[in-house]
This record gives structure tokens, C-alpha cells and sequence, in this order.
């Protein structure tokens, strides 16, 4: 089946820090990638998402890149802010007829100033 | 735009009791998914409703079970409660076919 792996927290940085969180994947056919973000005490908000291998989804600052060769969707920003303290989380949409989303553990990410 | 809504924010029920918890869809979006993410993990898909019909289940037991309503709200229904059932429950709202799904902020349930 399919599932998300994504790198253990947590990371602390300093604000204007390089961030890389690691996710990688395995499915069948061609999922779409996502990556979500919780702040404290709330849901799940989308952050990024790439349909297709090569497709780099971006926003706010954040990038990933869909690779298909290695089955991977790393989140990187270059200058990371306190204001992006919260815990990421990876998930792929195997297609299909209901496009349930399959989740990694989360890492949480706190910035210091 | 109305996003998605669940109700209540929290809830404590002891063990073996039942619970139910509501969700209103984000507006024009007809798909209602439903995940527990317990502590420190990720969320888990329990099942989806379309057209008030169960699209899809995760791997949970047939204590938990749903609806959805004409107007694509939808609730969960977990009967006999146990211990790890505490959790929280977030829905999920989206239009048929599509590959984005957009949170509610989720009921946090705790079993005594």
C-alpha cells in the first residue's frame, strides 16, 4: 500500500536559517504530493502541492520539488521565520476513486529568533 | 466563503460510552473525508462520503461509522468507546474528483 516517510523532529533553527525536511515516498501509479502544515492548537492547512513528477509546488517561501526518480518531495525555504514554527506533514493522494490522503509522522519545526 | 466547521472543539466521554461529531463542508464542496490523527502522529484516513454514500474506508472498526446529509454536512459516529480512540478528529471537505482537501480545525476527544 501506500505510505510516507518523512524525517524525524524535532528541528530547531535559527530564524533566517536554510530549512530541508525530508520526505519520501512509496506508490503505486502516480500520486500527488502535498505538504501540509498545523500551527498549535489548529487543523491541517495546505501548504504546497505537485501532480506530476518534475512539478515543484511553492508558497510562502517554501518549495518542493515532485521526483519521481527517487520517490521524493523534500520541503526547503531558504530563510525560515518564528512565525513557521509549527509541525509539517507530508501526504500523497493515491488517485483512485476517493483521493484519501496518506500521511507521514510530522515533524515539528520550531525557530528561534 | 464559508471554510469547513466541526462541532464541538472538544468533547470527554469515559469508555464505552458513544460520540458523535459534526461537520459542515466548505461551501460548494461535496466529498467529506474523515481522519484521527492521535497524538504525535499524522493523520489516518477513516472514511469518505459522497453523495451521502461511504466512498472509502481506512482501516478502522465497524464502530465507527458515518452520514452525510443533502447539504454534504456529514457526522461520525464511534460507538463503545475505548481508551485509544482519543484522539483528534479532523473532516476534510472537497469537490468530487479533486485532489485537494481542505481541514476543519478538528474535535479533540478524550476517553476516560
Amino acid at each position: 500500500g501506500n505510505s510516507v516517510t518523512q524525517m524525524e523532529g524535532p528541528v530547531t533553527l535559527s530564524e533566517e536559517a536554510f530549512l530541508t525536511i525530508n520526505c519520501t515516498y512509496t506508490a503505486t501509479g502516480y500520486p500527488s504530493l502535498f505538504w501540509y502544515v498545523q500551527y498549535p492548537g489548529e487543523g491541517l492547512q495546505l501548504l504546497l502541492k505537485a501532480t506530476k513528477a518534475d512539478d515543484k509546488g511553492s508558497n510562502k517561501g517554501f518549495e518542493a520539488t515532485y521526483r519521481k526518480e527517487t520517490t521524493s518531495f523534500h520541503l526547503e525555504k531558504g530563510s525560515v521565520q518564528v512565525s513557521d514554527s509549527a509541525v509539517y506533514f507530508c501526504a500523497l493522494s493515491g488517485g483512485g476513486s476517493n483521493y484519501k490522503l496518506t500521511f507521514g509522522k510530522g515533524t515539528l519545526l520550531t525557530v528561534n529568533p | 466563503e464559508t471554510g469547513v466547521t466541526q462541532s464541538p472543539t472538544h468533547l470527554i466521554k469515559t469508555r464505552g460510552q458513544q460520540v458523535t461529531l459534526r461537520c459542515s463542508s466548505q461551501s460548494g464542496h461535496n466529498t467529506v473525508s474523515w481522519y484521527q490523527q492521535a497524538l504525535g502522529q499524522g493523520p489516518q484516513f477513516i472514511f469518505q462520503y459522497y453523495r451521502e454514500e461511504e466512498n472509502g474506508r481506512g482501516n478502522f472498526p465497524p464502530r465507527f461509522s458515518g452520514l452525510q446529509f443533502p447539504n454534504y454536512s456529514s457526522e461520525l459516529n464511534v460507538n463503545a468507546l475505548e481508551l485509544d480512540d482519543s484522539a483528534l478528529y479532523l473532516c476534510a471537505s472537497s469537490l468530487a474528483g479533486g485532489d485537494e482537501q481542505f481541514f476543519g480545525p478538528g474535535t479533540r476527544l478524550t476517553v476516560l
